[in-house]
């Protein structure tokens, strides 16, 4: 069964800091998704990364892959408020054409004026 | 708006009545997916559909949940006789391939009292 763990669940940290939250799972796949959850909204999507190696970047945040090590990074530079918000990784997995999507528990993250 | 909807966005009802859903997606999206997401937690996989066909149900979808997609278009997804433990939200995504984003809806909140 494929788990998908992400630390740290909770991470509070000061306007201005670079911090970086980690996605760990348990089984091969070679495409990792990131959304984010603004509290009782739905999920935005972030990031596709599709291939071992693959690094995207966006604004203040940056996402990497490393499929050997089974491990994705969501690095986040210069953290300003807007950025509080809950971060999901998800593994996908094809049964039938379908791109299954397993969920870590989710990284809350707070950003501190 | 062109992406994903769904209906109603809040339900509250008692133990043991029935209560559908619905879901519309992205209008050239082939493949609809429903998960479940319950507080404090990463969303989980329900059911997928790819045109109107359903390909794959999780071990959470136990005989009381049913979900359609008759013409390929919108979703609905059935709870019969809910029960306490069936509180959560309920996600809609929809994606036009297997290795794209899959886009979420504003989900459908369930209290059953």
């Amino acid at each position: 069964e494929l788990k998908v763990e992400q630390n740290p669940l909770f991470l509070s940290m000061q306007e201005g800091k670079n911090y970086t939250i980690y996605c760990n799972y348990s089984t091969t796949s070679d495409r990792l998704y990131w959304y984010r959850q603004d509290p009782g909204k739905s999920l935005e999507s972030l990031f596709v990364l599709l291939s071992n190696g693959a690094v995207k970047q966006e604004g203040r945040l940056m996402a990497s892959l490393d499929t050997k090590a089974r491990l994705s990074t969501l690095h986040i530079t210069a953290a300003v408020h807007d950025l509080s918000a809950t971060y999901f990784c998800a593994v996908g997995r094809s049964n039938f054409g379908n791109e299954k999507l397993t969920f870590g528990t989710g990284t809350r993250l707070t950003i501190i004026p | 708006d062109t992406g994903v909807s769904q209906d109603p966005r809040h339900k509250i009802t008692k133990r043991g009545q029935n209560v559908t859903f619905r879901c519309d997606p992205i209008s050239e999206h082939n493949r609809l997916y429903w998960y479940r997401q319950t507080l404090g937690q990463g969303p989980e996989f329900l059911t997928y559909f790819q045109n109107e066909a359903q390909l794959e149900k999780s071990r959470l979808l136990s005989d009381r949940f049913s979900a359609e997609r008759p013409k390929g278009s919108f979703s609905t997804l059935e709870i019969q006789r809910t029960e306490q433990g069936d509180s959560a939200m309920y996600l809609c995504a929809s994606s036009w391939s297997h290795s794209e984003t899959q886009y979420f809806g504003p989900g459908t909140r369930l209290l059953v009292l």
